[in-house]
């Protein structure tokens, strides 16, 4: 069973400090990564994906993919308060399928 | 607008009453599936279709049906729920050639079985 590992967290960060999410992955044939993000009780939102190895930036998100480690993260700079919530890391599968890590829960504290 | 649209949202009920969850998208999407989210899990696909009339089992189909007669709708079915089935589903849909960052997902349903 291919598997997606996250620190369950939760993640306490001050309001303006960058918060660091970090996902690991089982499969070295997996060529799509995801970070969604998910307030409770809502459905998942997907706010980056990545492909390739390096960095990529989205306002004030960064995925950062690293193939031959296999982990793949997420670094929120200038923390809001309203970006605490729970961040799913996915990956695919052969098929189009995606594993789903269980998930860090991220607090920002004013 | 394009949604993916789940009933019930919240919904009780005892073991063994057969229940069906709906869910319709409106995008013309083939590819649909359903997940469960449990605590410290995360998101774990039970059933997925392809296209209308093509579905299989994913990671964890055990006790659960679907069925896909029209291309928009994908119900899932629990023909004996028990509590081991209480949990956060959702639903989700994408075309067949897009990638997996245009997947949608339904709002889920909350399903409490006592």
């Amino acid at each position: 069973q291919k598997e997606v590992e996250q620190n369950s967290g939760p993640l306490s960060v001050p309001e303006g400090a960058i918060a660091s999410l970090n996902c690991t992955y089982s499969d070295r044939g997996s060529q799509s990564f995801f970070w969604y993000r998910q307030y409770s009780g809502k459905s998942p939102e997907l706010i980056m994906f990545i492909y390739s190895n390096g960095d990529k930036e989205d306002g004030r998100f960064t995925a950062q993919l690293n193939k031959a480690s296999q982990y793949v993260s997420l670094l929120i700079r200038d923390s809001q308060p309203s970006d605490s919530a729970t961040y799913l890391c996915a990956v695919n599968e052969e098929g189009g399928k995606l594993i789903f890590g269980q998930g860090t829960e991220l607090s920002v504290k004013p | 607008e394009a949604q993916v649209t789940q009933n019930p949202r919240y919904l009780i009920t005892v073991t063994g009453k057969k229940l069906t969850v709906t869910c319709s998208q409106n995008m013309n999407h083939e590819y649909m599936s359903w997940y469960r989210q449990d605590p410290g899990l995360g998101l774990r696909q039970i059933y997925y279709s392809m296209n209308v009339e093509v579905t299989d089992k994913g990671d964890v189909p055990e006790g659960y049906k679907v069925s896909r007669k029209e291309k928009r709708n994908f119900p899932l079915i629990l023909e004996s729920p028990s509590p081991n089935q209480t949990s956060l589903y959702f639903c989700a849909s994408r075309t067949a050639t897009g990638g997996l960052n245009e997947q949608f997902f339904g709002p889920g349903t909350r399903l409490t079985v006592l």
